[in-house]
C-alpha cells in the first residue's frame, strides 16, 4: 500500500464550512496527488505536489487548495465547503526512484457536505 | 476531461469464463496502466505498459495496447468472484486522467 494514509476517512460538513483533509505517506516520494471521485467520471486530478512547496493545479482545482510543508504530508482544503464537492478523496504517489512510474493510493476519503 | 474511456460500463460473466474490458484515449501517451478498485475501497494499480509495448502479462492479467488506434484493451482469464471490482485504465502523458470505469461482476 506503499505506506499511505488518509485522515479523516469520513467527514460530514456544513455548506460554506473549511474542510482540510489530510494525505500522509511514509516513504518520502517526491510527488503526491489528490483526485476526487464522482460516479459517471472516474477520477479526476485536483492539484498536486511534486516536492515540498511545489504545487501545481490538475483538472478540477476550483474551490480547492492544497499546501505541502513536508514531504510526508499533502494537505487539501475546501476554503467554503459546497454540495458539489461532496466526493470521495483520493491521495496518491508517485515512485520516483525508477522508471515506469506508477502511482499508488490511499483508502479514501468519504466527504459529505450538507 | 477524461483521456481513457472504458468499455462496457459493466460486465457481468460467471466465474470460470474470461473478461475483457476495452480503453481508448485520445492523445499521445507515456504508458497506460490499470488499476483494480474494490466497492468501497481505493484504488490498486495492477499493471503498466509503455507506449512502444504491445503486449505484457500478469499472471491472469493481459494487457493490450494499440496507439495507432489509441486504445488499450485488459483480458482477465479464468476469472473468479473474488475479480469482482470496478476496473479503470489511466493515461500517462504531462499527468495521469483515468477513465470512468469497467464494473465488473463475476458470478459464483
Amino acid at each position: 500500500d506503499a505506506g499511505i494514509t488518509q485522515s479523516p476517512r469520513h467527514k460530514v460538513t456544513e455548506t460554506g464550512t473549511p474542510v482540510t483533509l489530510r494525505c500522509h505517506q511514509t516513504e518520502n516520494h517526491r510527488y503526491m496527488y489528490w483526485y476526487r471521485q464522482d460516479p459517471g467520471h472516474g477520477l479526476r486530478l485536483i492539484h498536486y505536489s511534486y516536492g515540498v512547496k511545489d504545487t501545481d493545479k490538475g483538472e478540477v482545482s476550483d474551490g480547492y487548495s492544497v499546501s505541502r510543508s513536508k514531504t510526508e504530508d499533502f494537505l487539501l482544503t475546501l476554503e467554503s465547503a459546497t454540495s458539489s464537492q461532496t466526493s470521495v478523496y483520493f491521495c496518491a504517489i508517485r515512485r520516483d526512484h525508477s522508471p515506469p512510474y506508477e502511482q499508488y493510493f490511499g483508502p479514501g476519503t468519504r466527504l459529505t457536505v450538507t | 476531461s477524461q483521456q481513457g474511456e472504458e468499455d462496457p460500463q459493466a460486465l457481468s460473466i460467471q466465474e470460470g469464463e474470461n473478461a475483457t474490458m476495452n480503453c481508448s484515449y485520445k492523445t499521445s501517451i507515456n504508458n497506460l496502466q490499470w488499476y483494480r478498485q474494490n466497492s468501497g475501497r481505493g484504488l490498486v494499480h495492477l499493471i503498466l505498459i509503455r507506449s512502444n509495448e504491445r503486449e505484457k502479462h500478469s499472471g491472469r492479467l493481459r494487457v493490450t495496447l494499440d496507439t495507432s488506434k489509441k486504445s488499450s484493451s485488459l483480458l482477465i482469464t479464468a476469472s473468479r468472484a473474488a475479480d469482482t471490482a470496478s476496473y479503470f485504465c489511466a493515461t500517462k502523458a504531462n499527468d495521469m486522467r483515468f477513465g470512468a470505469g469497467t464494473r465488473l461482476t463475476v458470478k459464483p
